[in-house]
Formats: structure tokens, sequence, C-alpha cells
């Protein structure tokens, strides 16, 4: 059964850092791109970023600079290393499997909160 | 502001069909296949269609999807009451180099 696990999430001040994790299971993770999904309080679903196995990692513009994504194939694990947090970065996080390449996502897990407020 | 632009709401009694909008340009639905998720509010989103039409095994076929030019429909025939819930499309963009998704639009089943 595929199965997508995000943990890590919580309060953190402004300027803070956090890092995110998503713990797969049910299919070859080294096959796919993973991403990385966020939904705002009251707000849509925003892409966050991706990656895949041979190395290409995309960003949203919101971020670049100050999320890094990042995979541990041998734990099946997928992270999102947040620095400079912002009142704006709170948010439910979600991690979604590729479907088609980079395109489209069809797993998602439920996802971990995160809150940055002083 | 969402680079794709769906309604805020659509609305239906059951049995009734109802169409969603999605509006983009060259940069991202004209030239890039479009997907669909349905979210209800605290689970994890569904994936709903793929590559502007198709759909995943399990997806009821009330459930369709359309594309022409720099525009998508989602169209759900047939409502029903567990229908509503947020929907989103969403479709790679070349200018940003990213997987831009639309504003979402909350369907309210009458």
């Amino acid at each position: 059964q595929v199965q997508l696990v995000e943990s890590g999430g919580g309060l953190v001040k402004p300027g803070g850092s956090l890092r995110l994790s998503c713990a797969t299971s049910g299919f070859p993770f080294s096959d796919y791109y993973m991403n990385w999904i966020r939904q705002a309080p009251g707000e849509g679903l925003e892409w966050v970023s991706h990656i895949n196995s041979g190395g290409t990692i995309h960003y949203a513009d919101s971020v670049k600079g100050r999320f890094t994504i990042s995979w541990d194939n041998a734990k099946n694990s997928l992270f999102l290393h947040m620095n400079s947090l912002r009142a704006e970065d709170t948010a439910v996080y979600y991690c979604a499997r590729g479907f088609d390449g980079q395109l489209g996502m069809d797993v998602w897990g439920q996802g971990t909160s995160v809150t940055v407020s002083s | 502001q969402s680079v794709l632009t769906q309604p805020p709401s659509a609305s239906g009694t059951p049995g009734q069909r109802v169409t969603i909008s999605c509006s983009g340009s060259s940069s991202n639905i004209g030239s890039h296949y479009v997907y669909w998720y349905q979210h209800f509010p605290g689970t994890a989103p569904k994936f709903l269609i793929y590559r502007d039409d198709q759909r995943p095994l399990g997806v009821p076929d009330r459930f369709s999807g359309s594309k022409s030019g720099t525009s998508a429909s989602l169209a759900i025939s047939g409502l029903r009451s567990e229908d509503e819930a947020e929907y989103y499309c969403a479709a790679w963009d070349d200018s940003l180099s990213g997987q831009v998704f639309g504003s979402g639009t909350k369907v309210t089943v009458l």
C-alpha cells in the first residue's frame, strides 16, 4: 500500500528554521518525482518544490533561496529544510508523489502544520 | 494571485451537471497537460483528472475533464452531496519553471 506520512511541523518564530520529513512506503521511491505543496489558512493550494533521483530540483519563487528540498533514498524519505521563516509560510505542508514525471501528483500525505509566529 | 484562474464557487442540485473553468496562458495550459484535484478540508487532496481528460482508477465517470487552447474545464454530472468540496486545476508553467495551481472552486450541493 502506497503511503506518505509527513512530520516535523510545529510553532517557530519568524526568522527561525524547521525541517519537515515525509516517510514513504509501498513504492520504489527513487523512481518518482516527489513534491511539497502547502495550503495557508483560508487560501488555496500552492506548489512549493520537487525533486527527482536525477538531481532535478525546482522551487516556487516564494521560497527560493530559503527552502531546500532533499531526500534520503536509503530511508525512502523526503525532506524540506525551511530557513528564514516568515509569517506567510504558515500553512499545512503536504508531500505528494509525482505522476507524469514532474507533472501531476497522484498520492498525497495527510499534511503537517507549520505556524510561524512570535 | 494564482496563475490559473477559477471561479470561487459553483453550485447545483443533486443530479445536475456542474462545470468548473480554469483559465491560463500559453506558458501553462496552452502547452502542458492539466490536472484536477478534489480537496475536502482537513484531508489529503485527491487526484481526480490527469492529462487533461483521463480519470485515475477508482474515480467515477461522473467526473470529466476537457481542454481547449489556454482553458480547461472539469464537469461533474449527476451531482451528489459527497461531491461538495474544493476543486483545483494545476499545470506546469514554463515561465515559472514550476507547477501552478488554480485559485480553487468551492462546489456546493444545494
